[in-house]
């Protein structure tokens, strides 16, 4: 069974900070990650995705974050961040080549203090 | 810009009400997913369709929850009776699966409050 794994519950950083936020997923086969963004009160957003390919993502907003098979890790990663930046992150997998149903890691609040 | 809607936005009714939730996946898409989201549970898959067939259902109380796609515009989801555990945002989220790699949009959320 997959698991994904989000360690850092809530994240304080004072604006221009850089932040890297942690995910480590366990399963044994390939796998497709994502990381989501919810602002206060709004739906799931999509900021990066790694299906295959270069492990360095580039996603929206000045987001990145990179696959390590080896460390089974996608982090989330960006140099200098912002107030708007506040909100709460999900790390998610789904299994390559097989259904598409995502699991979701627990989330980490992230609070940029102005 | 392409969006899954949902309604209601926000409900609240009394235990052993019924509830029934309503999901507009974005149009082509032909996977639709229900999650639950909790303080404590987080982000729950409760249920999937793909080309409106129900693929995975485990992750819903089978006695008071079912969902269903009358037709490829509309993904409903009902609780029946309902209770206060069932309290929670309820998201509907849609994609196009190929080849399993499939990207999922998802919509604004019913916040449910069950008194």
């Amino acid at each position: 069974a997959q698991s994904v794994s989000q360690h850092n519950h809530h994240v304080i950083l004072s604006e221009a900070a850089s932040l890297e936020l942690g995910c480590n997923y366990s399963y044994g086969g390939t796998v497709n990650l994502f990381w989501y963004v919810q602002y206060p009160g709004q739906h799931l957003q999509l900021l990066l995705k790694y299906f295959s390919g270069d492990p360095l993502v580039k996603g929206i907003k000045g987001f990145e974050a990179e696959f390590i098979k080896s460390k089974f890790s996608f982090n989330l990663r960006k140099p200098s961040v912002q107030w708007s930046d506040t909100a709460e992150y999900f790390c998610a997998s789904s299994i390559t080549g097989g259904n598409e149903k995502l699991t979701f890691g627990t989330g980490t609040r992230l609070t940029i203090i102005p | 810009d392409a969006r899954v809607t949902q309604t209601p936005r926000h409900k609240v009714t009394e235990m052993g009400q019924e509830v029934t939730m309503r999901c507009q996946p974005i149009l082509g898409h032909n996977t639709v997913f229900w999650y639950r989201q909790t303080m404590m549970q987080g982000l729950e898959l409760l249920a999937y369709f793909r080309n409106r067939a129900p693929l995975d259902d485990s992750g819903m109380p089978k006695d008071r929850f079912s969902a269903e796609m009358p037709d490829a515009t509309l993904a409903t989801l009902k609780i029946q009776p309902s209770e206060p555990r069932d309290s929670a945002v309820y998201f509907c989220a849609s994609g196009t699966a190929f080849a399993g790699t499939d990207t999922q949009y998802f919509g604004p959320g019913t916040r449910l409050t069950v008194l």
